[in-house]
């Protein structure tokens, strides 16, 4: 079983310019997390999808990141404009369904260093 | 608010066992979830607790007590492989969804 993949690895920008990053779950997997994670602290839910509804994105930085989930499969996050401070790993990750949150299946992410 | 603590490192030896404590504060709580993540690497779920006791998984081992919030993630016959962070997370369930709330990890460092 293929596991979650995510595009690009690596991404360096410099701050006020864009950026997108690519997550494909797990076949099957109605549920959709994407994680901010700073270094030395535990991942932070950013926007969790149940197909391609949005179900939770109490903690997504509104003025500057979007996401969307079409048809219910991949899911892709934006920055715009990126800050010092959005400097992370993103982590995409999948579950089989609401049910199933508490074991959650994780993409490799994307390290983001804003200059 | 919602917080968790555990340590942030731990060092052991080789064959040794650990135990890496959680405590937490939160509403809506549902269960505890245990993840391990090597350096550079994504984070892979290890085992999760709804119900007060020992769930036991191989080498690994979680407890945990609702009354107590507390849980704990215990390591057996320590490998230098079992070196990695380890994260305690609450699943939380408010509205119609569960997410996990995790906590900062602790560093466990296995030496020979």
């Amino acid at each position: 079983e293929a596991g979650v993949a995510q595009s690009p690895r690596y991404k360096i920008i410099e701050k006020r310019q864009s950026v997108a990053f690519w997550c494909n779950p797990i076949s099957g997997h109605a549920t959709l997390y994407w994680y901010q994670q700073i270094l030395g602290q535990g991942p932070k839910l950013l926007i969790q999808f149940q197909n391609n509804g949005v179900v939770d994105d109490s903690q997504l930085p509104k003025d500057r990141f979007s996401a969307e989930r079409l048809k219910g499969v991949d899911s892709t996050l934006k920055i715009q404009p990126a800050k010092l401070e959005d400097s992370a790993v993103y982590l995409c990750a999948s579950s089989l369904g609401r049910s199933n949150s508490y074991e959650q299946y994780f993409g490799p992410g994307t390290r983001l260093t804003v200059t | 608010g919602q917080s968790l603590e555990q340590p942030s490192e731990v060092t052991a030896v080789e064959g040794a066992i650990v135990q890496i404590n959680c405590t937490y504060q939160t509403s809506g709580f549902y269960g505890l979830s245990w993840y391990q993540q090597h350096d550079g690497g994504a984070p892979t779920f290890l085992s999760y607790n709804a119900l007060d006791g020992l769930e036991e998984t191989g080498r690994f081992s979680s407890f945990l007590s609702r009354s107590d919030s507390y849980g704990y993630l215990l390591l057996q016959e320590l490998q230098m492989k079992d070196s990695a962070s380890y994260f305690c997370a609450v699943l939380n369930y408010g509205g119609s969804q569960g997410n996990l709330i995790f906590g900062k990890g602790t560093k466990l460092s296995v030496k020979p």
